[in-house]
């Protein structure tokens, strides 16, 4: 399966701060990635859809303008928390879809292993 | 819209004993179904899923899962779990070309 990397893996950073988030498909291209929220002992809550050369599309209750998501390329997609307070803390996963997949692969999602924001 | 239900949230089960993990869905058109595990802090991983053909879809690991249409479920199975089979599991669906729909996870605890 195609491979997603996620830097960094944990970041612990001051309140008001700003942390930014790269997702990386390795051995693909992904037109469209998208970023998850998760809080401990909770599912993932889709934050935004990210496709390359345009505008995110954030769900309903996401701040766009703390959480910055640009996909400049088609195998880099960024999220950027601005102005960072503790109740941001929590774990962030990207996935990406391989539009170019063989087969039944491009329905797919494949998901990076995530990274631990910690806002002190 | 699409949701789904993952009825139990923490399925205890002893080493080599079978499990079945329930995951229900709702939508009004056809869906692509898929389960994930997730172990503490890591990311998803694919264990299996349905996008067409034969229900009885197997997985990695030793997991397998059928697709019901009719009563809308695609639980997962195992006959013999491992203690290495402690983790998180989750069921999701999505529309073609669409994002996925969570469900809320299901902690399998195995004991010696």
């Amino acid at each position: 399966g195609a491979v997603v990397s996620q830097h960094p893996s944990r970041v612990i950073c001051k309140s008001g701060t700003s942390v930014k988030i790269e997702c990386r498909s390795l051995d693909f291209q992904a037109t469209t990635m998208f970023w998850y929220r998760q809080f401990p002992k909770q599912s993932l809550m889709l934050m935004a859809t990210s496709n390359e050369g345009s505008k995110a599309t954030y769900e309903q209750g996401v701040e766009k303008d703390k959480f910055l998501i640009n996909h400049a390329s088609l195998t880099l997609s960024t999220l950027t928390v601005t102005s960072a307070h503790p109740e941001d803390s929590s774990f962030y996963i990207c996935s990406a879809r391989d539009f170019n997949g063989r087969g039944m692969e491009k329905y797919e999602q494949f998901f990076g292993p995530g990274t631990r924001l910690t806002v002190l | 819209a699409q949701s789904v239900t993952q009825l139990d949230s923490q399925v205890p089960v002893f080493e080599e004993a079978p499990v079945e993990l329930r995951c229900n869905y709702s939508s009004s058109v056809s869906v692509y179904l898929f389960w994930y595990v997730q172990y503490p802090n890591q990311g998803l991983q694919l264990l299996l899923k349905y996008l067409s053909g034969s229900t009885l879809v197997k997985g990695i690991n030793g997991f397998e899962a059928e697709f019901n249409k009719s009563q809308t479920s695609f639980h997962l199975r195992k006959p013999s779990v491992h203690i290495s089979d402690t983790a998180e599991y989750f069921c999701a669906v999505s529309l073609p070309f669409n994002k996925f729909y969570f469900g809320s996870g299901t902690k399998l605890n195995v004991k010696p």
